[in-house]
This record gives C-alpha cells, sequence and structure tokens, in this order.
C-alpha cells in the first residue's frame, strides 16, 4: 500500500459526460501527479500540481482539468468524453522537489461507452 | 525515435534464471525511475537513481549517466516477478516523468 488514495476504482460512463477523479496524496507529500495510462499511448503525463499551484503541464488536453485544494486533495476532471478516453487514470504523489521518489496510487480505471 | 527506450519488449523466463531488463534514454536527466506494474495494474516504484547503483532485494538497477543507459537486472527469478517493468526519466528541471513503453516479464515456474 503506498499511501495514495483514488477514488472511484472503476467508472464506466457514455460519451459526451463529465466525471471527477480524486485522489488523496501520502500525508506529508505536497505535490501531485496525474499520468494517463491507455493501451496504445502507454503511460503519459498529464499535469502536476505542488501545494496547491500547477507546477508542470505535459498532454493534458483542453476537455482536462484538474485542481489541487488546500488539504493537497487533487481532482482530474474529465468532460466531453470520447470513446479514446477511456484508460487507466493514475495519481502520484511526492514530497517535494527533482529528487523525491513518487507514489502511485490504485488507479481508476475509465471506461466511455 | 521515443525519449525512452526499453528492450526487450517481451522476456519468457524460467524460474531461478537472471533477467536483465535495458532502458536508454536520448535527453539529460536528473533521475532515473523503475517502476512495476502488476496484472491487476497497480503501480509500484521500484527504484529511484541518478547515478551508480542500487540494490533492493533480488532486484538491482544499474544507471550509466555518460551512456544514457540503466538496467534492471533480477537475480534468481521467480513466477512472482511476472509483471511489466517500466522505466521513466525525469529530465533535468522537470519534475514530469517520460516513461518507456515497458517490458513484459513472464517467468514460468
Amino acid at each position: 500500500d503506498s499511501g495514495v488514495t483514488q477514488t472511484p476504482k472503476h467508472l464506466i460512463t457514455a460519451t459526451g459526460q463529465r466525471v471527477t477523479l480524486r485522489c488523496s496524496p501520502r500525508s506529508g507529500d505536497l505535490s501531485v501527479y496525474w499520468y494517463q495510462q491507455s493501451l496504445d499511448q502507454g503511460l503519459q503525463f498529464l499535469i502536476q500540481y505542488y501545494n496547491g499551484e500547477e507546477r508542470a503541464k505535459g498532454n493534458i488536453l483542453e476537455r482536462f482539468s484538474a485542481q489541487q485544494f488546500p488539504d493537497l486533495h487533487s481532482e482530474l476532471n474529465l468532460s466531453s468524453l470520447e470513446l479514446g478516453d477511456s484508460a487507466l487514470y493514475f495519481c502520484a504523489s511526492s514530497l517535494a522537489g527533482d529528487y523525491n521518489e513518487q507514489f502511485f496510487g490504485p488507479g481508476t480505471r475509465l471506461t466511455v461507452l | 525515435k521515443n525519449e525512452v527506450e526499453q528492450s526487450p519488449q517481451n522476456l519468457t523466463a524460467q524460474e531461478g534464471e537472471f533477467i536483465t531488463i535495458n532502458c536508454s534514454y536520448s535527453v539529460g536527466i536528473s533521475a532515473l525511475h523503475w517502476l512495476q506494474q502488476h496484472p491487476g495494474g497497480g503501480i509500484v516504484s521500484l527504484f529511484m537513481l541518478s547515478s551508480g547503483k542500487k540494490k533492493h532485494g533480488r532486484l538491482i538497477a544499474t544507471i550509466n549517466i555518460q551512456e544514457k543507459h540503466s538496467s534492471l537486472h533480477i537475480t534468481a527469478s521467480h513466477p512472482r516477478d511476472s509483471a511489466v517493468y517500466i522505466c521513466a526519466v525525469r529530465s533535468g528541471g522537470s519534475e514530469k516523468l517520460v516513461f518507456g513503453k515497458g517490458t513484459k516479464l513472464t517467468v514460468n515456474p
């Protein structure tokens, strides 16, 4: 158990809908990262937050947004969902800084029908 | 060309064999991670290294910064080592990880 929690574990929804994925980092970790893992693209970095502020942005679509709240939990919002958004979404957390190990949550499996 | 290349893509071994998985990268990095992803999907961080060698139980990770290459070794492999092993690099000055496509390891009893 990494100490990172993600909810829900599974999510099935329809095209055009909007969903929210939630992540709680390990106690004391200030950075939260979101990753998408699809069958054809592998693991891709989406976005990172550090202590409430956006720190780095990767291949995140405009239909996707994220935020980190004062209690450090984070939410990833996916809207106008398409079939291709079906994937595993992982959250990871780290203490901070360039040399800290990242700890991964169990992931949320999103299926868009 | 991907920034991070892993080889082999698939690897089948017999229990007890010595396993080597390779990772090459094309950018300057501040750290390299080895991750393990089990069939259920969960990801575990095995190592984070920026130089030299690290060992944890039967797992050994090495990195050669000059050659931009890292290896993950598993000694006395066991069926429970069956998983996908993923190499990821962090470019200098950035905290985002760039991932290899993974090596699927199957260890048969």
